[in-house]
């Protein structure tokens, strides 16, 4: 089982530019959820999604766009990339009994 | 804001001792969950432990609720050189399924 795959593993952008970090599950999870780690640090919500075309914000949604148009996939935008947005991403799907997340290996962006 | 903390930060142990990581909460939460982390990965699910529930286990893995408190304990005992990671609690909320809130983690080190 792929479980949750994330899409690219590395990208260095200029700031100013603009991206699309890629997520996908195979496990029929309704929820799913993005987050950001910076270095030393725990995990911070972005966004958040509950079912197909219900996106919500998380805690440092500033920056970052989703859409939710399948239940498999939970694209993240940034719009106008900033070197405050260099960090390590994660994406998650939820089991909605129980709240466990399963996460991708992460997307690791680097803006210069 | 976090709402878990993890203490201590670091911690560095022998091969064959136990470790043990507190986790302290703000808010009344549904369930209470431990990740691992290995340096560059992504997130690994250990245990869930519900509100209702004081203590579980699993192989080597001890982990304790106080909802009083509002706090958890990991315990892992017989550590491993493969242990090396860090750990993070997150906690999950009825109303938010898939919008766990995670803490700073503390990193562990086994030396063999």
């Amino acid at each position: 089982n792929a479980g949750v795959t994330q899409t690219p593993k590395f990208q260095v952008l200029k700031t100013g530019q603009s991206m699309t970090l890629q997520c996908a599950q195979d496990m029929n999870h309704e929820y799913m959820s993005w987050y950001r780690q910076d270095p030393g640090m725990g995990l911070r919500l972005i966004h958040y999604s509950v079912g197909a075309g219900i996106t919500d914000q998380g805690e440092v949604p500033n920056g970052y766009n989703v859409s939710r148009s399948t239940t498999e996939d939970f694209p993240l935008r940034l719009l106008s990339a900033a070197p405050s947005q260099t960090s390590v991403y994660f994406c998650a799907s939820t089991v909605r009994d129980t709240g466990e997340l399963f996460f991708g290996e992460g997307s690791r962006l680097t803006v210069l | 804001s976090q709402q878990g903390e993890e203490d201590p930060q670091a911690l560095s142990i022998q091969e064959g001792e136990n470790a043990t990581m507190n986790c302290s909460y703000k808010t009344s939460i549904n369930n209470l969950q431990w990740y691992r982390q290995n340096s560059g990965r992504g997130l690994v699910h250990l245990i869930l432990i519900r509100s209702n529930e004081r203590e579980k286990h699993s192989g080597r893995l001890r982990v304790t609720l106080d909802t009083s408190k509002k706090s958890s304990s990991l315990l892992i005992t017989a550590s491993r050189a493969a242990d090396t990671a860090s750990y993070f609690c997150a906690t999950g909320h009825n109303t938010n399924a898939g919008k766990s809130t995670f803490g700073d983690g503390t990193t562990l080190t086994v030396k063999p």
